[in-house]
This record gives C-alpha cells, sequence and structure tokens, in this order.
C-alpha cells in the first residue's frame, strides 16, 4: 500500500529554516518524480517543487533561492528544505507523487499535510 | 492569481448534473497539455479523480467525466449526491511558468 507520512511543521519566525519530511512507503521515490504542494489557510493549491526520478529539480518563482528540495534513496524519504521564510509562506504542506502522462505529470498519491506558520 | 480559472462556485440538487470549468490559454491547455482534476473534501488532502483529461482512477465513480476543447477543460458530475460537497481543482502544465505546473483556482461544489 503506498503511504505518504509528512512531519516537521510547526510555527517558525519571519527569517526562519525549516525542513519538512515526507517518509514514503509501498513504491520506491528515487524512481518517481515527487513533488511539494501547498495550501495557504482558505486558499487553493500551489504547485512548489519537484525532483524528477533523474535527480533534476524544479521550483515555482515564489519560492525558487529559498527552498531545496531533495531526497534521501536510503531513507525513501523526501525532503524540502525551507530558508528565509516569510508570512506568505504559511500554508499546509503536502508532498504527492507524480505520474508522467503524455507531456505533463499527475499527483495520485498525496500525504496527509503539515502545517507551516510563519509568524513573529 | 492562477493561469487556470474555475468559477468559485457551482451548487446543484442531488441527482442534477453539475459541470465545472477550467479555462486556460494558449501557454497551457489550448498547446495540448492534459488536463488532471482533484476532489478535496473538507479537512483532507487533495484526491486525484480524473487525470488525462478523461480518465478515472480505480474507484472514482463513473458519475464523474472529463473533456477538454480548446484552451479550456470542464469536469462533469452527475447524480449529483451529498458527498460529492466539496473543493475541486484542475492541474495542468504552463510553458510560461516556472516548473511548468499549475493548479486552477478551485471550485467549491455546494449540494442543495
Amino acid at each position: 500500500e503506498v503511504q505518504l507520512v509528512e512531519s516537521g511543521g510547526g510555527l517558525i519566525q519571519p527569517g526562519g529554516s525549516l525542513t519538512l519530511s515526507c517518509a514514503a512507503s509501498g513504491f520506491t521515490v528515487s524512481l518517481n518524480y515527487m513533488s511539494w504542494v501547498r495550501q495557504a489557510p482558505g486558499k487553493g493549491l500551489e504547485w512548489v517543487s519537484v525532483v524528477y526520478s533523474g535527480g533534476t529539480t524544479d521550483y515555482a518563482d515564489s519560492v525558487k533561492g529559498r527552498f531545496t528540495i531533495s531526497r534521501d534513496n536510503s531513507k525513501n524519504t523526501l525532503y524540502l528544505q525551507m530558508n528565509s521564510l516569510r508570512a506568505e509562506d504559511t500554508a499546509v504542506y503536502y508532498c504527492a507523487r507524480g505520474l508522467v502522462e503524455m507531456a505533463t505529470y499527475y499527483f495520485d498519491y498525496w500525504g496527509q499535510g503539515t502545517l507551516v506558520t510563519v509568524s513573529s | 492569481q492562477s493561469v487556470l480559472t474555475q468559477p468559485p462556485s457551482v451548487s446543484g440538487a442531488p441527482g442534477q448534473r453539475v459541470s465545472i470549468s477550467c479555462t486556460g490559454s494558449s501557454s497551457n491547455i489550448g498547446v495540448g497539455y492534459d488536463v488532471h482534476w482533484y476532489q478535496q473534501l473538507p479537512g483532507t488532502a487533495p484526491k486525484l479523480l480524473i487525470f488525462g483529461n478523461n480518465n478515472r482512477p480505480s474507484g472514482v465513480p463513473d458519475r464523474f467525466s472529463g473533456s477538454k476543447s480548446g484552451t479550456s477543460a470542464s469536469l462533469a458530475i452527475t447524480g449529483l449526491q451529498a458527498e460529492d460537497e466539496a473543493d475541486y481543482y484542475c492541474q495542468s502544465y504552463d510553458s510560461s511558468l516556472s516548473g511548468s505546473n499549475v493548479f486552477g483556482t478551485g471550485t467549491k461544489v455546494t449540494v442543495l
């Protein structure tokens, strides 16, 4: 059974750093596209970042230069290192598995989400 | 603001048919990228509903269907049920965006 379990969220001051983890089971993280998607309180979904199966990464403009996505193949775990956090980064962060469909990819499994609150 | 626009809300009585539009442009849906749909029940993570414009994952009722034409896509729900009350999001690619992935603005479906 495929499962994704996020952890690491919490309250952090503006300018601070936080690392989110997403432990996967039932499949191999390194063989899949893995993404982070966030949702600010009462708002819609926003794609944040992806690590492709080949290891290359990509980011939304809103987080580029501040967030780093990575994976630990030995632990089958996905990470999101978040630096220089801003109030507008406050959101529930979901990790999701991406499946390729033609020239796009979609998310077939999602974690339960972890809440990050950036506030003084 | 997303490049994929959805109506903020739609509503219908039980048993009725409702449709949700996802309007894009020539840099996303119009160039041929597939559209995918997600259902988000209150307080839960999104769930894949439709992939590749009109394909249902195993377990999704055939009351849900998707279509795409030109620069827009649609999600239809027939035989509306109380448990369909949720937020719905489309997702596609946009060649003008960093990372390319984009979600629609989201639509709240209310069952009257």
